[in-house]
């Protein structure tokens, strides 16, 4: 099956912008979709497809996609962005039908 | 709103069968896939497999030979059965629902159940 490729970790001051990365093969068909987790709690989404945000989910969070590398973006990084991200897509190799998750990438608001 | 609330065994002994249950409050089985996932300690997610309102399922190739997972949409709710459990299956287990859509996401995710492996 395929892999999903993230930086265990960054760091972003606050208010600055801050650019998560995902790389993978499964990425050149699918859209990625990114996730918020913070300590204790499920998984929250908050970027899938081109570039959509569920609601409730703040504009400064935004998505791009770029032959095998997607990338989570935060525009003026609050506190409370401080949180674990993954990303995951469609994985169709092996001819099997199934899902990938990245290992997930610590952010750490300074 | 949609919401999942699930539920199932917490403790279990090295090769008991875990057995976990997610109910849909809220919403329509159809026109959705509706996953496993789960986190082992301090680690990332791995998907474990999914099934559509039909029964259609897909599964993780590492764990196929161990899981099922079932759907009984007179209760609306979905479950997974994962058999011969060890201690590498300590884990927090989280259901999820897949819009079919073009685009592929998880938009409502359960609260997870801590499930330890332990003799």
């Amino acid at each position: 099956s395929s892999e999903l490729t993230q930086d265990p970790a960054v760091s972003v001051a606050l208010g600055q912008t801050v650019r998560i990365t995902c790389q993978g093969d499964s990425l050149r068909s699918y859209y990625a979709s990114w996730y918020q987790q913070k300590p204790g709690q499920a998984p929250v989404l908050v970027i899938y497809g081109e570039n959509s945000r569920p609601s409730g989910i703040p504009d400064r969070f935004s998505g791009s996609s770029s032959g095998n590398t997607a990338s989570l973006t935060i525009t003026g990084a609050q506190a409370e962005d401080e949180a674990d991200y993954f990303c995951s897509s469609r994985d169709t190799s092996d001819d099997h039908l199934g899902v990938v998750f990245g290992g997930g990438t610590k952010l750490t608001v300074l | 709103q949609v919401q999942l609330q699930q539920w199932g065994a917490g403790l279990l002994k090295p090769s008991e069968t875990l057995s976990l249950t997610c109910v849909v409050y809220g919403g329509s089985f159809r026109g959705h896939y509706w996953s496993w996932i789960r986190q082992p300690p301090g680690k990332g997610l791995e998907w474990i497999g999914e099934i559509n309102h039909s029964g259609s399922t897909n599964y993780s190739p590492s764990l196929k030979s161990r899981v099922t997972i079932s759907i009984d949409t007179s209760k609306n709710q979905f479950s997974l059965n994962l058999s011969y459990v060890t201690a590498a299956d300590t884990a927090v287990y989280y259901c999820a629902r897949e819009p079919l859509t073009e685009y592929y996401y998880m938009d409502v995710w359960g609260k997870g159940t801590t499930v330890t492996v332990s003799s």
